[in-house]
């Protein structure tokens, strides 16, 4: 069973950097074309916000009401993937979700496997 | 301000159905195929729907989904206290170039 595991600081100071890291194991990162990798945010009594994808090729794709701070990077070797985000704020407090993205093709996409999520605080 | 909208909670007794919808538009729900995720209290979501209307392995044949134009649904039968949670529709929005969550609906069991 596939199973995802995100790991970082649970404080941030604003204006930082937010750096998670997502471990997969139970399967590789490579195994699948169709497999993305996402993060998705959940501030606290609030909805979902999907944040950026990547593919183990190192293809991205990101939420751009982000305005470009949200950058995710993929280590194939050791089955990871992180994502890092810039200058954040108060309002970037939230559980920080990983998940896998299955793309079987153009539209047709869902997030199967999560991980059980991270809080991250942005406070000084 | 997500793009696809849901009711903020539904409600009904042990054993009824409840109906989720989720309305979108052209570039979301109209071109794209919608999923659904459940969300119990303190926990990850989780995938309830793909494609439309699929179950994934595991999840039981009272949840159904389905989709008419820039709407869709989900449907659960035979409500049971377990099935209190929060519920999100999704799906990828061209004009965006994002995927894209509803707002949510609470379902509560009276």
């Amino acid at each position: 069973q596939l199973q995802l595991q995100e790991s970082g600081p649970g404080l941030v100071t604003p204006s930082e950097t937010l750096s998670l890291t997502c471990t997969v194991s139970g399967g590789s990162i490579r195994s699948d074309s169709s497999y993305y990798w996402g993060w998705i945010r959940q501030p606290p009594g609030k909805g979902l916000e999907w944040i950026g994808n990547i593919h183990h090729n190192g293809i991205t794709s990101y939420n751009t009401s982000l305005e470009s701070r949200a950058t995710i990077s993929v280590d194939t070797s050791n089955n990871q993937f992180s994502l890092e985000l810039t200058s954040v704020t108060a309002a970037d407090t939230a559980v920080y979700y990983c998940a896998r993205m299955i793309v079987t093709a153009i539209y047709k996409d869902y997030f199967d496997f999560w991980g059980q999520g991270a809080l991250v605080t942005v406070s000084s | 301000q997500s793009v696809l909208t849901q009711p903020p909670s539904v409600s009904a007794a042990p054993g009824q159905k409840v109906s989720i919808p989720c309305s979108g538009g052209s570039s979301n729900i109209g071109n794209s195929y919608v999923s659904w995720y459940q969300q119990l209290p303190g926990t990850a979501p989780k995938l309830l729907i793909y494609d439309n209307n699929k179950r994934p392995s595991g999840i039981p044949d009272r949840f159904s989904g389905s989709k008419s134009g820039t709407s869709a649904t989900l449907g659960i039968t035979g409500l049971q206290t377990g099935d209190e949670a929060d519920y999100y529709c999704g799906t990828w929005d061209s004009s965006l170039s994002a995927f894209v969550f509803g707002t949510g609906t609470k379902v509560t069991v009276l």
